[in-house]
């Protein structure tokens, strides 16, 4: 399995929106609803933000949306803030126990 | 709060092996599913495999690149997680994150690195 495919980059000012796109196939965000969206601050662990392609987990603010459509998943950030900088990661289930990321996008808020 | 701390890592020679482990706390381990994920130095996120619950059968899958020479296990009797690394290589360098679930990783550890240089 190769990984998904991410922007490297995306960048907005305070209050916009942003979206960034992860591409895989029919094998594995084609088929199933397993995405996540992790995020990454410099030199911290990844923390989830969406399950499940559109779940929020407790405590991520409602501007983290998530969506997919056919074989491309979106993270969307609205109101976006200066703490919403960092690096985020997609990531599916691909069958066969496997599980794939995406090679992350820095996220720059201008 | 969920509660992972990584712990074994350091500077080992190719060819060479190392135990990563794994504490957790906050969370019903027994029935938890566990995954690694490692990063290499500046590069993304890798998924190195996952163990099930036992009561899900206690089994692991591995990626394939450690495949063969990375064995997950576990010891639900003292909460904790290991990953087995042997015949390491350069390209295994690396920050090892031990989270708990199986798709959706729910909760992170701080991370350990492992670095295989001679």
């Amino acid at each position: 399995q190769s990984a998904l495919t991410q922007p490297p980059s995306a960048s907005g000012s305070p209050g916009q929106s942003i979206t960034i796109s992860c591409t895989g196939t029919s094998s594995d965000v084609g088929t199933y609803n397993w995405v996540s969206w992790y995020q990454q601050h410099p030199g911290k662990a990844p923390k989830l933000m969406i399950y499940e392609v559109s779940q929020r987990p407790s405590g991520v603010p409602d501007r983290f949306s998530g969506s997919k459509s056919g074989n491309t998943a979106s993270l969307t950030v609205s109101g976006l803030q200066a703490e919403d900088e960092a690096d985020y990661y997609c990531s599916s289930y691909a069958g066969s126990s496997i599980l794939i990321f995406g090679g992350g996008t820095k996220l720059t808020v201008l | 709060d969920v509660n992972l701390m990584e712990s074994g890592g350091g500077l080992v020679q190719p060819g060479g092996s190392l135990r990563l482990s794994c504490a957790a706390s906050g969370l019903t381990f027994t029935n938890a599913w566990m995954t690694w994920v490692r990063q290499a130095p500046g590069k993304g996120l890798e998924w190195v495999g996952r163990i099930t619950s036992k009561s899900d059968g206690g089994t692991a899958a591995h990626a394939a690149p450690v495949k063969g020479r990375f064995t997950i296990s576990r010891d639900d009797s003292k909460n904790m997680l290991y990953l087995q690394m042997d015949s390491l290589r350069t390209e295994d360098t690396a920050v090892y994150y031990c989270t708990a679930g199986w798709a959706n990783l729910h909760s992170w550890g701080q991370g350990t690195l492992v670095s295989v240089s001679s």
